[in-house]
């Protein structure tokens, strides 16, 4: 079965510095998603992205994060320079660009970031 | 604001027992509603999908109903096995959000004891 594979599985890094996660969307789906989850708490939108632009962001989508599809498989998330509050799960996600799918995400297994 | 409540942080339940998990939302009117499973370390796993004018959907041991009127989402899980302890959400499509932007309640951690 198709599957959204997410690299690291889990990064460390010091407040201040540059984090770059890594995501492989499904083939043939035309949207892609980060969500992010802190420990506890509920799974949240950060962005979605269609076409090579960004489609939607939520408010904690802010200047320090971006997102960018470099090539034809990968699709990115940049945090510029992280800050305590951006450890979490970070979740790439993919769906179909319409169809009875097109809003059931298949999410990857996730990136977890430790900012220290 | 939208909301999605789980009223359950946690469900314990024995095996071969029925699980059922509640899922309320508010100042919202959706098209259709989600369920979604989670392991510890992972990412959410699409489940199923009801529309709102759809009463009841079943997939194999899965059944979930929809109330617009009490705005409620009912899950339940038949003859529950170890195997499907694991945290369950439900998810909205976001009100005027775009596609795939949901809102997900906090979740039910189920935990079915043999």
């Amino acid at each position: 079965e198709p599957e959204v594979t997410q690299t690291p599985s889990h990064q460390v890094t010091q407040m201040g510095q540059e984090v770059i996660l890594r995501c492989v969307p499904i083939s043939n789906h035309l949207y892609f998603y980060w969500y992010r989850q802190i420990l506890g708490q509920k799974v949240e939108f950060l962005v979605s992205f269609y076409n090579n632009e960004i489609s939607e962001k939520s408010e904690i989508f802010d200047d320090q994060f971006s997102v960018e599809r470099p090539d034809g498989s990968n699709f990115t998330l940049k945090i510029r320079s992280t800050k305590l509050e951006d450890s979490a799960m970070y979740f790439c996600a993919s769906t179909p660009y319409v169809g009875a799918g097109a809003n059931v995400l298949t999410f990857g297994a996730g990136s977890r970031l430790t900012v220290l | 604001s939208q909301k999605i409540e789980q009223n359950s942080e946690a469900l314990n339940i024995q095996e071969g027992k029925t699980a059922t998990l509640t899922c309320n939302y508010t100042n919202y009117s959706p098209a259709y509603l989600q369920w979604y499973r989670q392991d510890p370390g992972r990412g959410p796993v699409f489940l199923l999908l009801i529309r709102e004018n759809e009463k009841e959907k079943r997939k194999e041991r899965l059944k979930v109903t929809f109330d617009t009127t009490l705005k409620q989402s009912l899950f339940h899980i038949t003859a529950s096995q170890p195997a499907d302890s694991a945290t369950y959400l439900c998810a909205l499509l976001r009100g005027g959000g775009s596609q795939g932007n949901l809102i997900f309640g906090k979740g039910t951690k189920l935990s079915v004891k043999p």
